[in-house]
Order: structure tokens, then C-alpha cells, then sequence
């Protein structure tokens, strides 16, 4: 049971590059959710989604944009890479709206933009 | 705004002792709040939660207690084990929207052997 996978594990991008981070979960949540935790810091929600189709901001959306075409699938997109977008980046997903479902985390994808 | 706070970055612990972590919040309108346990290079992974109906939950060696009138809570692990070394993070909930979690920044526990 693979869980929350999330592809790739490091990158290197230049300023102003793009890239997608993929995130796939297999337990068919339908909430899912992309985090950034910066050095020292707690993790801070940068997007979301309760089912397929359907996006909503977190706290940090900008400078980034998802998507979600399928229930497995939560795809996160930086268009024009920043330094201050340096970050280890989490997707979690989780099966319904109820609180005592907690959320299920992927290993992160470490992010450095240089 | 850091609306969940850890103070304490770190925390060493002899093995067999008590470890308690410490998380303050300032939004009220939290209800909900969970414990993650984080290992190096890997996510976090869900520990306990608490509802602000309860002031005690307890699971194995782990518990949770939460004061509400202080807006703090903590988190007790007894005894302590030298697996137990991990970033340990508060996270809160409101019982808005989507329940998204607002997360502290962490505390780090070292278990010595």
C-alpha cells in the first residue's frame, strides 16, 4: 500500500523556471492538500482540494497553481521559480471532512531554487 | 501570524523519563488540535488528536491534555524510548471551512539511551 507518493524527492530549478511537483494517493481520499515547510518553521498550507475538480488557496497560494482532474491525482505547478520558494514541500491527503480523520503525508519533495 | 507556537525548539530526554512537549495558540476559535511525529527525510505522521470537548486524551504512552482557558496544550510521553527522538509538531483546527490545520514550528526530541 504505497499511501501518499510524491515525485521527485529533490530538485534544483534556476529563477524563473517552472516545473511541477506531482503528488498521487492510492487510498481514495478526497481531500488533498500541498504544504511548504521552510527551515525552522511549521508547515503552511499553500493549496487544497476536497474532491476531484476543485481547488481552494491556503495560506501562501502565490507565485503557485494546481489542479485536480482525477482523485488521485494533486498536481502543484510553480510557473516562474523564486529563491523564496526554496522549501521542502508535503502533499497530505485525508478521507472526508470529518476531524478525526487525520491527514496522511508524503515524504516531501526538497526544493531549492538557485 | 503564528496562530500555534511551539517556544521550545528542542527537548533531550533520558530514556524511561517523562518528555513533555509544550504548544500554545492564540485563536480561539480553535477546537481541534493533533500531534505529528516528523522522522528526518520522511512526512509527518499523525500521533494523537484532542477535541476541545475533552481535556484528556490518552493513547498507549502517549497523552494529550489540553487547557483551554490557557489556550495550551501539551503532549506527555511516558516512558520515554530512544525511538521517541523525532520533530514533534502541534497543529489546530476550526471548525470553519474545510478544517484546514494550522501547524506550529516543531520541536525536536532526543531520546538519550
Amino acid at each position: 500500500n504505497a499511501g501518499v507518493t510524491q515525485t521527485p524527492k529533490f530538485r534544483i530549478l534556476k529563477i524563473g523556471q517552472s516545473m511541477t511537483l506531482q503528488c498521487t494517493q492510492d487510498m481514495n481520499h478526497n481531500y488533498m492538500y500541498w504544504y511548504r515547510q521552510d527551515p525552522g518553521m511549521g508547515l503552511k498550507l499553500i493549496y487544497y482540494s476536497v474532491g476531484a475538480g476543485i481547488t481552494d488557496k491556503g495560506e501562501v497560494p502565490n507565485g503557485y497553481n494546481v489542479s485536480r482532474s482525477t482523485t488521485e491525482d494533486f498536481p502543484l505547478r510553480l510557473e516562474l521559480a523564486a529563491p523564496s520558494q526554496t522549501s521542502v514541500y508535503f502533499c497530505a491527503s485525508k478521507y472526508g471532512n470529518s476531524r478525526n480523520q487525520p491527514q496522511h503525508f508524503g515524504d516531501g519533495t526538497r526544493l531549492s531554487i538557485l | 501570524d503564528q496562530q500555534v507556537k511551539q517556544n521550545s525548539p528542542s527537548l533531550s530526554v533520558q530514556e524511561g523519563r517523562i518528555s513533555i512537549l509544550n504548544c500554545d495558540y492564540t485563536n480561539s476559535m480553535f477546537d481541534y488540535f493533533l500531534w505529528y511525529k516528523k522522522y528526518p527525510a520522511e512526512g509527518p505522521t499523525f500521533l494523537i488528536s484532542i477535541s476541545s470537548i475533552k481535556d484528556k486524551n490518552e493513547d498507549g504512552r502517549f497523552t494529550v491534555f489540553l487547557n483551554k482557558s490557557a489556550k495550551h496544550l501539551s503532549l506527555h510521553i511516558v516512558p520515554s524510548q530512544p525511538g521517541d527522538s523525532a520533530v514533534y509538531f502541534c497543529a489546530a483546527s476550526a471548525r470553519t471551512g474545510a478544517n484546514n490545520l494550522f501547524f506550529g514550528t516543531g520541536t525536536r526530541l532526543t531520546v538519550i539511551p
